[in-house]
């Protein structure tokens, strides 16, 4: 499978656990994007990660929710102490030549919380 | 701020007749606009991407067109595998991220 994976597909915590999404982008990407889809709402933009920086988190909420891209491995997206409000899908996206390519999503990890 | 409107929230055809789905944007400096499709559960699967006004692009029954405004998503002669929700997306010159419309739900009915 050539294409963007996340896993778990879908995730269900209680109120105060963490939650750990991950992303391997597509072969050959270099360059992650994560995007939250709040019910009956839009996907809305988070955070863009090279491996190993943070290029761009304007879109983070400012507490509990970090996101990383080590040097090996998956991109990891983490919520801490998760709320009721935290439930949504989140879509990870990459592309190959960053922020002007065009960006290839994943299929999505669906959270709720309890 | 970067808006994209999209209209109609939803719109239902019969298989076979043709329509538009409509993407107003504004936008400070526009690098791209892009057109997704998303299945229930899943994840958008890129379509198209747009550049400048006039510009022009079709895949099978789908051809994206864009204005200095707007975008259009005409689909000629519908199949119901076509029922999805299409997102539209604009990319700001100086910005990273993409701003996503609220999409339309279209359903084609056999």
């Amino acid at each position: 499978n050539a294409g963007v994976m996340q896993n778990p597909r879908h995730l269900v915590r209680r109120r105060g656990q963490e939650a750990r999404l991950r992303c391997s982008p597509m072969k050959g990407h270099s360059h992650v994007y994560w995007y939250r889809q709040l019910p009956e709402e839009g996907l809305k933009f988070m955070v863009y990660l090279q491996k190993e920086n943070i290029i761009d988190e304007s879109g983070m909420p400012k507490e509990r929710f970090s996101a990383e891209f080590p040097k090996e491995g998956p991109s990891i997206l983490r919520i801490q102490q998760v709320v009721r409000g935290d439930s949504a899908a989140y879509f990870c996206a990459s592309s190959l030549a960053g922020f002007t390519d065009t960006q290839y999503f994943g299929p999505g990890t669906r959270l709720t919380v309890l | 701020e970067d808006q994209v409107t999209q209209s109609p929230e939803a719109l239902r055809l019969q298989e076979g007749e043709s329509s538009s789905l409509n993407c107003s944007y504004t936008v400070s400096g526009l690098r791209g606009l892009f057109w997704y499709r998303q299945d229930p559960g899943k994840g958008p699967e890129f379509l198209f991407t747009l550049y400048s006004a006039g510009e022009e692009k079709e895949k099978e029954r789908l051809k994206a067109t864009l204005t200095k405004k707007e975008s259009f998503l005409h689909i000629t002669a519908p199949k119901p595998e076509d029922s999805a929700t299409y997102l539209c997306a604009v990319q700001a010159e100086a910005g990273n991220m993409l701003t996503f419309g609220g999409g339309t739900r279209l359903m084609v009915k056999p």
